[in-house]
């Protein structure tokens, strides 16, 4: 079964940071770019960044960029978010999901919850 | 970079056809044949429901269609039942630095 299991979120205080972890299984993931999408509660749907195969290509939101950095392990099959100087509105659920079709994203996550809070 | 701008809310009865707009910029929606639709139920992550503007992912429905004229994508659901129910996130790639931008979404209501 393809599917993408995040974990990683909890209460962090503003400034503070977290490493959000996505674990990739049942399909090749070395093969897919990879992406970061986030919901605020009660808000739509935000894409954060995307992750090329070999990791040769990162890109970032503009609101985000400097601050996160997006990353993965081919060998673990897994992706990861690193979140740093987190501000009150970098609160949402966090979605790991793969990029099998072209410009979108066919497989999501169950998705992991940041609250940025003092 | 803004979002597209979707209504907040379309209804339909059993059976009808109901239609999601998206309107977007030249920068995205009308310079990309790249355009996708989400669903969402309360909850749960989304699921992809078109792709490419027109492209369907096995699995879903052939009820579900899209289009593109201009900067404005649409998503039509016919034959409308009550599992349909849910929200409706359309995406479009927008090229390089602004990547991707997400519709403000649209509640679904099967009345």
């Amino acid at each position: 079964e393809v599917q993408l299991v995040e974990s990683g979120g909890g209460l962090v205080q503003p400034g503070g940071s977290l490493r959000l972890y996505c674990e990739a299984s049942g399909f090749t993931f070395s093969s897919y770019w990879m992406r970061w999408v986030r919901q605020a509660p009660g808000k739509g749907l935000e894409w954060v960044a995307n992750i090329k195969q070999d990791e040769s290509e990162r890109n970032y939101v503009a609101s985000v960029r400097g601050r996160f950095t997006i990353s993965r392990d081919n060998a673990r099959n897994s992706l990861y978010l690193q979140m740093n100087s987190l501000r009150v509105e970098d609160t949402a659920r966090y979605y790991c999901a793969r990029e099998g079709v072209p410009y979108a994203s066919d497989v999501w996550g169950q998705g992991t919850t940041v609250t940025v809070s003092s | 970079q803004s979002a597209l701008t979707q209504p907040p809310s379309a209804s339909g009865s059993p059976g009808q056809s109901v239609t999601i707009s998206c309107t977007g910029t030249s920068s995205d929606v009308g310079g990309y044949n790249y355009v996708s639709w989400y669903q969402q139920f309360p909850g749960k992550a989304p699921k992809l429901m078109i792709y490419e503007v027109t492209k369907r992912p096995s699995g879903v429905p052939d009820r579900f269609s899209g289009s593109k004229s201009g900067n404005t994508a649409s998503l039509t659901v016919s034959g409308l039942q009550a599992e349909d129910e849910g929200d409706y996130y359309c995406s479009s790639y927008a090229g390089f630095n602004t990547f991707y931008v997400f519709g403000t979404g649209t509640k679904v209501t099967v009345l």
